[in-house]
């Protein structure tokens, strides 16, 4: 089993629409949680960063953390064509580990 | 740009030859990782470093691969005698690790084409 399950998609959703990405985890010591954008032939660029369960909002994007569940979203309300691109949740425990990416495409 | 950066951005070369890979991470930064990924998946640990030491390496890494952080500051990542295994995206990242977490910024990438 991998330490961290994600969908890869592809997800495709009109402009406006209300995007949910998840991912599970199944090492319960994870404390940190991440999530990052990556666009074509380019590097990850960190998006949100929460420590422990609970939420944290910024503009349009909100990460949620349950770690009784092991499992984190992040949410994009409003989304934007320029949303389009894989997103990647990563944990750290001593080393991060990374979910294999969602591919959102937004559809004007 | 006070960014992370890569070099080369590409790099294509043929089977068996040896390849090097340099990053500077953002200045003030005490970690540095590097990473593989192939087309549809996350990046895959390879080694990190604290400062110029190497803490953690991969078991994945085999031992055409190594990594130095001579000084503290810039790394490279060197493949020897290079298999088309060996294409994919190198990423490396840095961050300022303190006790309440870290959280890494990366580079651009160096895409390896191995011929």
């Amino acid at each position: 089993q991998k330490e961290v399950e994600q969908d890869p998609g592809p997800l495709s959703v009109p402009e406006g629409a209300i995007v949910s990405l998840n991912c599970t985890y199944s090492n319960s010591a994870f404390q940190y949680f991440m999530w990052y954008r990556q666009y074509s032939r380019k590097g990850p660029e960190l998006l949100m960063y929460t420590y422990s369960s609970g939420n944290k909002e910024d503009g349009r994007f909100t990460a949620q953390v349950d770690k009784s569940s092991k499992y984190i979203s992040l949410f994009i309300r409003d989304s934007q064509p320029s949303d389009s691109a894989t997103y990647l949740c990563a944990m750290w425990r001593n080393q991060f580990y990374f979910g294999t990416g969602t591919s959102l495409t937004v559809i004007p | 740009d006070t960014g992370v950066s890569q070099n080369p951005r590409h790099k294509i070369t043929k089977r068996g030859q040896n390849v090097t890979f340099r990053c500077d991470p953002i200045s003030e930064h005490n970690r540095l990782y590097w990473y593989r990924q192939t087309l549809g998946q996350g990046p895959e640990f390879l080694t990190y470093f604290q400062n110029e030491a190497q803490l953690e390496k991969s078991r994945l890494l085999s031992d055409r691969f190594s990594a130095e952080r001579p000084k503290g500051s810039f790394s490279t990542l060197e493949i020897q005698r290079t298999e088309q295994g060996d294409s994919a995206m190198y990423l490396c990242a840095s961050s300022l690790a303190t006790s309440g977490g870290d959280t890494q910024y990366f580079g651009p990438g160096t895409r390896l084409t191995v011929l």
